[in-house]
């Protein structure tokens, strides 16, 4: 199993700034993703974050809005930028371990973003 | 990315069996059955996982129809703790970097005392 931190956990930010938001795991996985959580809706995958090169997006998110850096096997952050209202949401930070041939999820307890 | 449908919403009394239902009819062969489940204000956490035969664990049981194409998620005895979003998806069984948790909709459970 693997233990998720995210940090912040909740945030209210003014419209037009940006947030980066960390996920820190207990134990070096070979896979992180970002996935957001609309009011009400399910989740929606933002990016692949790939340790050492750029991250992998979903379509409908880029780059610019949403920069993702993972430094290393623990660690990543996802930034998001330029905040309008619609941008709040509920982010969440997913692992996976295939090393071990396991393609069980773990997730954090998510950032609760509201854009004022 | 196969499709699963999953009834929105189900209702259960506390201490009585739950059978969550799902279809999927364009699996493909090499498709797992994963199901996840997210209490309120958490993220989701993973239940159990089938190919072709049932599978059972400390949380709940997977019933998988022969031709695959539907699948059952069966609690044995509610409690309010299991009242969550559960989401049935479909993964490749291979662990390659397209190989990613797509969610549906889910079916929102809910206990009655």
């Amino acid at each position: 199993s693997a233990v998720i931190s995210q940090k912040p956990s909740r945030d209210i930010c003014q419209r037009g700034t940006s947030l980066t938001i960390q996920c820190q795991v207990d134990s070096q996985v070979t896979m992180m993703f970002w996935y957001r959580q609309q009011p009400g809706q399910s989740l929606t995958l933002i990016a692949t974050a790939n340790q050492g090169s750029e991250a992998t997006y979903e379509s409908g998110f880029v780059i610019d809005k949403f920069p993702i850096s993972r430094p290393n096997l623990t660690f990543s952050t996802l930034t998001v930028s330029n905040m309008s209202p619609e941008d709040s949401s509920i982010y969440l930070c997913s692992v996976e371990d295939r090393a071990g041939g396991s393609t069980e999820a773990f997730f954090g307890q998510g950032t609760r973003l509201t854009v004022v | 990315d196969a499709k699963t449908t999953q009834p929105n919403s189900m209702e259960s009394n506390e201490e009585e069996p739950v059978h969550l239902p799902c279809n999927h009819s364009t699996i493909s062969g090499t498709d797992y059955i994963h199901w996840y489940r997210q209490l309120p204000s958490q993220g989701p956490e993973y239940v159990i996982h089938g190919l072709t035969s049932n599978v059972n664990n400390r949380m709940a049981s997977l019933a998988i129809a022969e031709d695959r194409k539907s699948s059952t998620l069966i609690l044995h005895r509610a409690t309010l703790r299991d009242a969550a979003v559960y989401y049935c998806i479909l993964r490749a069984s291979w662990g390659g970097a397209t190989n990613k948790l797509i969610f549906g909709t889910g079916t929102l459970l809910a206990v009655q005392p």
